[in-house]
């Protein structure tokens, strides 16, 4: 597509239930992030893909928070067993090049996540 | 550690002033450095980007920044504000360690009122 896909754009969820966030990167793009959003806060790293393999979850918040991306194109953020604290617009993002510093690394309009 | 801080949370300006908005950083190798614009409901766009070349990056929709090292700022600048650039802004660096992974700032909310 011309851009970086997720979905669903709006979630509302009841604590305790299990979501998952789909995001579809740009064909050809190589690297796939994953960032929080808190209402009035910037953007937090959660996790990072080259390909299929991840490199880096350093910023997952705890083990409810899961991410693949099996065929190294589409990813999915799972949350198990969600928290209010969970509350957030989740956005991804990617880049064409895999180890390059300063390729520019292109968002998704995001998934805001509701749990009540 | 790297770490971005933003000063200020809210400007507000009128429409055909300057706009500034500050931005200093924490890092210890050579920073990347990154202005991103969030409109209301959308995702994050790249404003413009420092990489090292020149001190004095241009960016879109008229915007600017200065790299000054010795004053570990990245300040974006537009010399004459227009309705349109009320938005959010996000200064950010990218972290080392060979992806372009970043650190973003809190945020400046940017009002223009006529």
């Amino acid at each position: 597509g011309a851009g970086v896909s997720q979905s669903p754009r709006y979630k509302v969820a009841k604590r305790g239930q299990d979501v998952a966030l789909r995001c579809d990167p740009i064909s050809g793009h190589v690297s796939l992030f994953w960032y929080q959003q808190a209402l009035g806060q910037g953007p937090e790293f959660l996790t990072y893909f080259q390909n299929e393999a991840q490199l880096d979850k350093s910023g997952l918040p705890s083990d409810r928070f899961f991410a693949e991306r099996p065929e190294g194109s589409v990813s999915t953020l799972k949350i198990q067993r969600t928290q209010q604290e969970d509350s957030a617009v989740y956005l991804c993002a990617s880049s064409f090049a895999p180890t390059g510093k300063n390729t520019e690394a292109f968002f998704g309009q995001g998934t805001r996540l509701t749990v009540v | 550690a790297q770490s971005v801080t933003q000063l200020g949370s809210h400007v507000s300006v009128s429409e055909g002033a300057l706009v500034l908005l500050r931005c200093n950083y924490s890092s210890s190798v050579p920073p990347y450095l990154f202005w991103y614009v969030q409109y209301p409901n959308q995702g994050l766009q790249l404003l413009l980007k420092y990489t090292s070349a020149a001190t004095l990056v241009k960016g879109i929709n008229g915007f600017e920044a200065e790299f000054k090292k010795s004053e570990t700022s990245f300040h974006l600048t537009k010399p004459s504000a227009h309705m349109s650039d009320a938005a959010e802004y996000f200064c950010a660096v990218g972290a080392s360690g060979g992806y372009n992974k970043l650190i973003f700032g809190a945020g400046t909310r940017l009002a223009v009122h006529p």
